[in-house]
């Protein structure tokens, strides 16, 4: 099955600051790239999503990067901002009628001010 | 436009006691998905439901059991709780399968087995 791993685990950074968050993925079926962001108490909300045919997208300060044949994707969010503060998840899945997410385990985002 | 709704919202239970947690999908919404968050890692798959029929199950116990009815709400059961099930519970809607539509999801029930 697909194994999806996020690193670093923890990253801070000054508020104004990039950050770039990376993932690799195992399956090579997989086609389908969201991004979640979890604060506390809450669902993950999707942030971002890429696809297999696209290799970047963005979407104001959130970019996301697809190299599939490094089987790895990375999230960029510019001008960082307190608000950013939060737990990032990667996930990948395939686009199949039973197709299901894989998550990272996450990654703890601290933007000082 | 109500988000994914869940209930309860907190709850805490004895070992060997079920569970049943409740989800609604998005209106016009047919696919739901349960997933298992632990502190500190993220969301595993446990089903997907879509149309009412099962579509995928992750690698948990045939303690956990789910059903999909007519309007596309869902429930998850589980059986015989262990410590270890305490977690937060996802429940995510989508139009379709994940790959082909994202999921939005909702809040969660958190579950504390004692």
């Amino acid at each position: 099955g697909e194994n999806v791993e996020q690193h670093p685990s923890t990253l801070s950074v000054q508020e104004g600051d990039s950050a770039v968050i990376k993932c690799t993925y195992s399956d090579s079926a997989s086609n389908y790239f969201p991004w979640y962001k979890q604060e506390l108490g809450k669902g993950p909300q999707l942030i971002i999503d890429i696809r297999s045919n696209v290799g970047e997208k963005k979407d104001q300060r959130i970019a996301v990067t697809l190299n599939k044949t490094a089987k790895h994707f990375s999230l960029h969010i510019t001008e960082t901002q307190p608000e950013d503060s939060a737990v990032y998840f990667c996930a990948a899945s395939d686009t199949g009628a039973n197709s299901k997410l894989t998550f990272g385990k996450g990654i703890t985002l601290s933007v000082r001010p | 436009d109500a988000g994914v709704t869940q209930s309860p919202t907190h709850l805490i239970k004895t070992r060997g006691q079920h569970v049943t947690l409740r989800c609604s999908p998005i209106s016009g919404h047919k696919s739901v998905s349960w997933y298992q968050q632990v502190l500190g890692q993220g969301p595993q798959f446990i089903f997907q439901y879509y149309e009412k029929e099962e579509r995928g199950r992750g690698n948990f116990p045939d303690r956990f059991s789910a059903r999909q009815f007519p309007n596309y709400s869902s429930e998850l059961n589980v059986n015989a709780l262990l410590l270890g099930d305490s977690a937060l519970y996802l429940c995510a809607s989508s139009l379709g399968p994940a790959g082909l539509s994202g999921y939005t999801f909702g809040s969660g029930t958190r579950l504390t087995v004692v």
